[in-house]
């Protein structure tokens, strides 16, 4: 079957730095996502990994590797604000998105 | 504003009543999606639509149903509702098919059916 894992929670201080993982276990891959989404709000999207490496996008980057079936998503200076679930998605080979269940992070000032 | 717009935002429901979950986008978008969002639980596929005119079946289609008449509406009908239906429905849509591409998302429909 086809798999995502993520913590299902995470707490982090105001001005830290906290990194999400995400573990996939598809049929193929074409692509991975991740989106925020507050609570009692649609999920909006933050990144797009294709390829391996890091993309940095302010103050979010999400690192891709393949080979290990395994992405990051890194959140620095971290916001009040930014107390939301992160979902990691990841489209298979049949271009089907399969969504992990999220990772609710809570931010302590 | 551009975007995705649903409605109801919240609805109670007798089970077996009928409810149709309207959804409407002004981006001309090309696909459109419908998935429910339970807790502990990863979004799941109900219905999909790729271009107007055609429709496909997700990960959880039955007892849902929808059409795609047109670019912009995307509307969800519970036939026959059920408890185990009482979910958050999230409407999307992509500029690009295969899922390629960064979904929109409608604010939900939260329902329960009691």
């Amino acid at each position: 079957g086809q798999n995502i894992d993520q913590p299902t929670e995470m707490t982090a201080t105001e001005g830290a730095i906290v990194q999400i993982n995400c573990t996939y276990q598809t049929s193929g891959f074409n692509g991975l996502f991740w989106y925020q989404q507050h609570a009692g709000e649609a999920p909006t999207f933050l990144s797009y990994n294709v390829l391996d490496g890091l993309e940095e996008k302010g103050r979010f980057s999400s690192f891709l590797s393949r080979s290990k079936g395994y992405s990051y998503l890194l959140l620095k200076e971290l916001q009040m604000k930014d107390s939301a679930s992160y979902l990691c998605a990841v489209v298979d080979s049949n271009y089907q998105l399969i969504w992990g269940a999220g990772t609710k992070l809570i931010i302590k000032p | 504003i551009a975007g995705i717009t649903q409605a109801p935002t919240s609805q109670i429901l007798a089970a077996g009543r009928r409810m149709t979950l309207r959804c409407t986008q002004d981006m001309r978008h090309n696909a459109m999606y419908w998935y429910r969002q339970d807790l502990g639980l990863g979004l799941r596929l109900i219905h999909y639509s790729n271009t107007a005119g055609t429709t496909g079946k997700g990960e959880v289609p039955d007892g849902y149903s929808v059409s795609r008449a047109n670019t912009d509406d995307f509307p969800l009908t519970l036939a026959s509702a059920v408890p185990s239906q009482t979910s958050v429905y999230f409407c999307a849509s992509s500029d690009s098919g295969g899922n390629t591409g960064e979904l929109f998302f409608g604010e939900g429909s939260r329902l329960t059916v009691l």
